[in-house]
């Protein structure tokens, strides 16, 4: 089986300042990994994906994320946020191979402030 | 239509009532999900149906809920005798197979058990 953890329930950001919204999984085998986004009264829409291959994958809006193996992470970056950046943020992992079942964090609401 | 259309949007209903909430998916997605947001929790994975196959109920939390689909069409999730921590977002997810393959969401029904 499969986890999600998201450190960080909410972070709250001022306009053109840097955000990291952290995420650390746990799966016994290999893993997909997403970040999806949910803005106020939308569905959720992906953010980003890492397969395989480079470590550093980047997304819609300016979003990176990291994959790092040893430690378990998929952290999302922006190095300058937008007051549309305001939304929940959710980090989803499915194991490869047969299991398609995706599992997800509780999320971060990332709030940004003028 | 373009994404994955869920109805209704907004279901107030009384305790001990059933409740049938409908996902119509993108055309040709032969995965489909439903899953469980309550307040300040991440996405709970309930059910999960792919084509013909026999699908993946290992996440419905009791037997008062059950879903259907038939082949590639609409999916429709019944709650009966509504509890008030049925309380939530169900979202529907769609997809097309398995693997590493993006999910597209439609905006939720809201479902209040008063």
């Amino acid at each position: 089986a499969q986890s999600v953890t998201q450190l960080d329930s909410q972070v709250p950001v001022f306009e053109e300042a840097p955000v990291e919204l952290r995420c650390n999984y746990s799966s016994s085998v290999s893993v997909y990994l997403f970040w999806y986004v949910q803005y106020p009264n939308q569905g959720l829409q992906l953010l980003l994906k890492y397969l395989s291959g480079s470590t550093l994958v980047k997304g819609i809006n300016g979003f990176e994320a990291e994959f790092n193996k040893s430690q378990t992470s998929f952290h999302l970056r922006k190095p300058s946020v937008h007051i549309s950046d305001t939304a929940e943020y959710f980090c989803a992992v499915r194991m490869r191979g047969s299991n398609y079942k995706l599992t997800f964090g509780k999320g971060t609401l990332l709030t940004v402030n003028p | 239509g373009a994404g994955v259309s869920q109805s209704p949007s907004n279901k107030v209903t009384e305790k001990g009532k059933d409740v049938e909430l409908r996902c119509d998916p993108i055309s040709g997605h032969t995965a489909l999900y439903w899953y469980r947001q309550r307040l300040g929790q991440g996405l709970e994975f309930l059910i999960y149906f792919q084509g013909n196959s026999a699908p993946d109920k290992s996440g419905l939390p009791s037997d008062r809920f059950s879903a259907e689909r038939t082949g590639e069409s609409v999916s429709t999730l019944t709650i009966q005798r509504t509890q008030q921590e049925d309380s939530a977002v169900y979202l529907c997810a769609t997809g097309v197979g398995t693997g590493s393959g993006e999910l597209f969401f439609g905006e939720g029904s809201r479902l209040t058990v008063l």
